[in-house]
Formats: C-alpha cells, sequence, structure tokens
C-alpha cells in the first residue's frame, strides 16, 4: 500500500521566518516524491522532485526538502518565508513500478504573516 | 518539461446542462492520462484512469455514466460531465504518462474550475 501523511493542515509564519512543511509517506516500491503548491484557484506548479539521486534537493524559489529513507519522510523547507509563499502545498508520491500510481497527501495551507 | 494543456480553466454552466473539459499532453505522447476532482479545502482524489483507446477505469464511487471519459489519440483525453448538479461544482485536473510506463514525474495540467449554477 502506498500512503502520504502531511502532518498539519495549517502553518502559520511571519514573514521573513523559516518554513517548514512536514510529510511522511509508506510505499512498497522505491517511490519517487513531489511537492507541488496550488496558488489559489490556480492548478499545480512543482517545487521540486526527489527520484532516487541526492538525498537533499533543491527546488524552486529557495525551496529545498531532504528524503529521509530511515524516517520515511520528505519534508519541505524555506530559510525565509516571503509573502507570496502563501498557497497551499501538497507532497505526492510516485511508484516506479510500470503504472503510475500517484498518492497525494491532503495538502497543508501555509499562510505568511506580514 | 513536458507540457499538459487543461481547457477551460473556469466554466460556469446551468444544472442539468453538460460540461466537457480537454486534457492535451502537447510534447509528448501520453499513453494514460488520469482525471482527479479536488473538493474544497480537501486533497485531489483520483477519479479515473484512461488509456489511449481503451475504456477508462473508475475509482469505486465515481460514476462513469456521469463522468464520461475518451481518450482516443495520444495526445487528447477529455472529460465530460453529464447533467451536472451543483454537487458537482469542484475543481477538476487531469495528468499525463507518457510511453514506456514509467514516468518520474507526474504532469498535470493546470486544473478546470466548475461551477454549477
Amino acid at each position: 500500500a502506498q500512503s502520504v501523511t502531511q502532518l498539519d493542515s495549517h502553518v502559520s509564519v511571519s514573514e521573513g521566518t523559516p518554513v517548514l512543511l512536514r510529510c511522511n509517506y509508506s510505499s512498497s516500491y522505491s517511490p519517487s516524491l513531489f511537492w507541488y503548491v496550488q496558488h489559489p484557484n490556480k492548478g499545480l506548479q512543482l517545487l521540486l522532485k526527489y527520484t532516487s539521486a541526492a538525498t537533499l534537493v533543491k527546488g524552486i524559489n529557495g525551496f529545498e526538502a531532504e528524503f529521509k529513507k530511515s524516517e520515511t519522510s520528505f519534508h519541505l523547507t524555506k530559510p525565509s518565508a516571503h509573502m507570496s509563499d502563501a498557497a497551499e502545498y501538497f507532497c505526492v508520491v510516485i511508484n516506479s513500478g510500470g503504472y503510475q500510481k500517484v498518492t497525494f497527501g491532503t495538502g497543508t495551507k501555509l499562510q505568511v504573516i506580514p | 518539461g513536458a507540457v499538459v494543456s487543461q481547457h477551460p480553466s473556469w466554466v460556469i454552466c446551468k444544472s442539468g446542462t453538460s460540461v466537457k473539459i480537454e486534457c492535451r499532453s502537447l510534447d509528448f505522447q501520453a499513453t494514460t492520462m488520469f482525471w482527479y476532482r479536488q473538493f474544497p479545502k480537501q486533497s485531489l482524489m483520483l477519479m479515473a484512469t484512461s488509456n489511449e483507446g481503451s475504456k477508462a477505469t473508475y475509482e469505486q464511487g465515481v460514476e462513469k455514466d456521469k463522468f464520461l471519459i475518451n481518450h482516443a489519440s495520444l495526445t487528447l483525453s477529455t472529460l465530460t460531465v453529464t447533467s451536472a448538479h451543483p454537487e458537482d461544482s469542484s475543481f477538476y485536473i487531469c495528468s499525463a504518462q507518457g510511453p514506456g510506463g514509467t514516468m518520474a514525474e507526474a504532469f498535470f495540467g493546470q486544473g478546470t474550475r466548475l461551477t454549477v449554477v
């Protein structure tokens, strides 16, 4: 079975402070892991992805995530939040088998306080 | 990266009418396309999987007669919401997978916000 758990449905940070969005997963296969961002009334935008290369992955807009197999985690971080980061973030697991099984986390809404 | 175009980005329709949403892979051949629905304040839920030239496979609880999916070519899949009702109002997103069976990234369309009045 494959599952994704985003531990926080809402995260609120002050502008300029660090961001941490947590994601834990389970997968029967070697997974590929992704973070997507969705701004209000917009589609999904890929932030970054892990596909069995370097465990620390850098993405767009200053975001990065570290794949920790022992902890089955793929937390998303950013050193300094910007107002434009306010959005909903989805952690996604895709199995590496021949059939693309995509599992979404329930999403974390990030609020950035000026 | 690969591009998936979804059209329209938003649509308002009257209750009882049908709405068609298109999903196109612009620079690759999508052997498999996936349709998702997102309810307010919830995550995306897979509705169905469509393979080019064959019938779509629907997830449990999704009415196949209401949500008609056609994948007639390697670059186009359509979702038709038939006899739409206000409870069908939602955000619909497609994603596409290329040939070879494995694609280490889900390429998503921009989504369609459907409002049924």
